[in-house]
């Protein structure tokens, strides 16, 4: 039973770079979400999604993108890295709104 | 738009004494409320949420938590606090009106002195 799980750990990008954070749940979960932690604010909502083919933006959306073609899967996409999104990323998911969320392990991203 | 203020920072409290970690909210209808504790490079896990029904919540490792509907608040409580409680520790909240995403507010952290 592997939950929610987040690759890669940790990664390096350079200013500029692309990348792809992949998010997967193996609990048939609908509903879906990622964070950003940063010291002192908290966990901030970039984008999240209520099920296959529906996404929505959160509280800091911008430079992220994301998409949702099947349940299990959620990944997270950076245009063009910059250095003010180096953060610790983190995925969620929960069966039901009235349900808690399950994270991920985490993402340190750096940019350079 | 939904909302959840965390107003301390940092709580100190000396072991065996009780703890409260403040958290109020704003949500347009009723909310789903949740805690949420993270110990040292570790994910977030799960204490303890109010759906409805009692005001008063318990959850996992001796926490409970008050919901008051009339203050908009659902502090978290532990009538006597232990050196291993100390961590960072995150209110949640989730609503109808706001598309059930879940918003966090900006952590507290709790140190518990031996």
């Amino acid at each position: 039973n592997a939950g929610v799980t987040q690759t890669p750990k940790f990664q390096v990008l350079k200013t500029g770079q692309s990348m792809t954070l992949q998010c997967a749940q193996d609990m048939n979960h609908e509903y879906m979400s990622w964070y950003r932690q940063d010291p002192g604010m908290g966990l901030r909502l970039i984008h999240y999604s209520v099920g296959a083919g529906i996404t929505d933006q959160g509280e800091v959306p911008n430079g992220y993108n994301v998409s949702r073609s099947t349940t299990e899967d959620f990944p997270l996409r950076l245009l063009s890295a910059a250095p003010s999104q180096t953060s610790v990323y983190f995925c969620a998911s929960s069966l039901r709104p009235n349900e808690k969320l399950f994270f991920g392990s985490g993402t340190q991203l750096s940019v350079l | 738009a939904q909302s959840v203020a965390q107003p301390e920072d940092q709580v100190n409290v000396a072991e065996g004494n009780p703890l409260t970690v403040k958290c109020t909210y704003s949500v347009s209808g009723n909310p789903y409320l949740f805690w949420y504790v993270q110990y040292p490079n570790r994910g977030l896990q799960f204490l303890l949420k109010y759906i409805t029904g009692d005001n008063l919540v318990k959850g996992s490792y001796g926490f409970e938590a008050e919901f008051n509907k009339s203050q908009t608040s659902f502090h978290l409580k532990k009538p006597s606090a232990l050196v291993s409680d100390s961590a960072l520790y995150f209110c949640a909240v989730r609503d109808r009106a706001g598309g059930f995403k879940t918003i966090f507010g900006a952590g507290t952290r709790l140190f518990v002195k031996a």
